[in-house]
């Protein structure tokens, strides 16, 4: 497995506004994903997030509200635009690991709340 | 029809039961399988890939059957540390390894 880390891990922010949430990993991954998990909710994949190039989104979800960025192999941000209640949730990111594809390791997450 | 379905339970056991979860998935072309574990608050944890020999990992025994595009969990003796949200989560392949999700199920394991 890897040792993964979001930041923040929680935050409260007024509608309107925009978080940025970082992911990092401290082992060699091939692929990043970022998910969301509403309240009493399974996961739902927003995007994979794409070294170098633009994510790949999910249907349902746009660019301009969830911009990714993926810089190098074991870094990628997800920033929540324009903020509204609706968007409280948990965002987590996964990764698929160099020595172990097709199995996706989770982060631990990020508590949002919209007021 | 969802594309993972399964049971949200709860399932309420006393300890030492034995307890399955099912679940079935929609689509044919699925071609990886996994139970994960989800404590409250907490992010998914992997508990088991599922072969379609089915496999074992101490109490836990995980089944695939492919024709009936279903998929099961079996907790022998439980604990209460077992007590959880079970996800099951299939992997298509050629879809950019997209995982999705079942609802979970709930398992509580009581004195």
């Amino acid at each position: 497995s890897a040792v993964i880390s979001q930041k923040p891990s929680r935050d409260i922010c007024q509608r309107g506004t925009s978080l940025t949430i970082q992911c990092q990993v401290d082992s060699q991954v091939t692929m990043m994903f970022w998910y969301r998990q509403q309240p009493g909710q399974s996961l739902t994949l927003i995007a994979t997030a794409n070294q170098g190039s633009e994510a790949t989104y999910e249907s349902g979800f746009v660019i301009d509200k969830f911009p990714i960025s993926r810089p190098n192999l074991t870094f990628s941000t997800l920033t929540v635009s324009n903020m509204s209640p609706e968007d409280s949730s948990i965002y987590l990111c996964s990764v698929e690991l160099a020595d172990s594809r097709e199995t996706q390791y989770f982060g631990p997450g990020t508590r949002l709340l919209v007021l | 029809r969802k594309e993972v379905e399964q049971d949200p339970g709860p399932f309420n056991v006393p300890e030492g039961a034995t307890v399955a979860f099912n679940c079935t998935y929609s689509n044919s072309a699925s071609q990886s399988f996994f139970w994960y574990r989800q404590d409250c608050r907490k992010e998914p944890k992997l508990l088991m890939s599922v072969y379609s020999s089915g496999n074992e990992d101490g109490r836990f025994t995980a089944q695939l059957n492919r024709a009936s595009q279903y998929i099961s969990l079996l907790i022998r003796d439980s604990k209460l540390s077992d007590s959880a949200t079970y996800l099951c989560v299939v992997n298509m392949l050629g879809g950019g390894n997209k995982l999705t999700f079942g609802t979970g199920t709930q398992l509580k394991v009581e004195l």
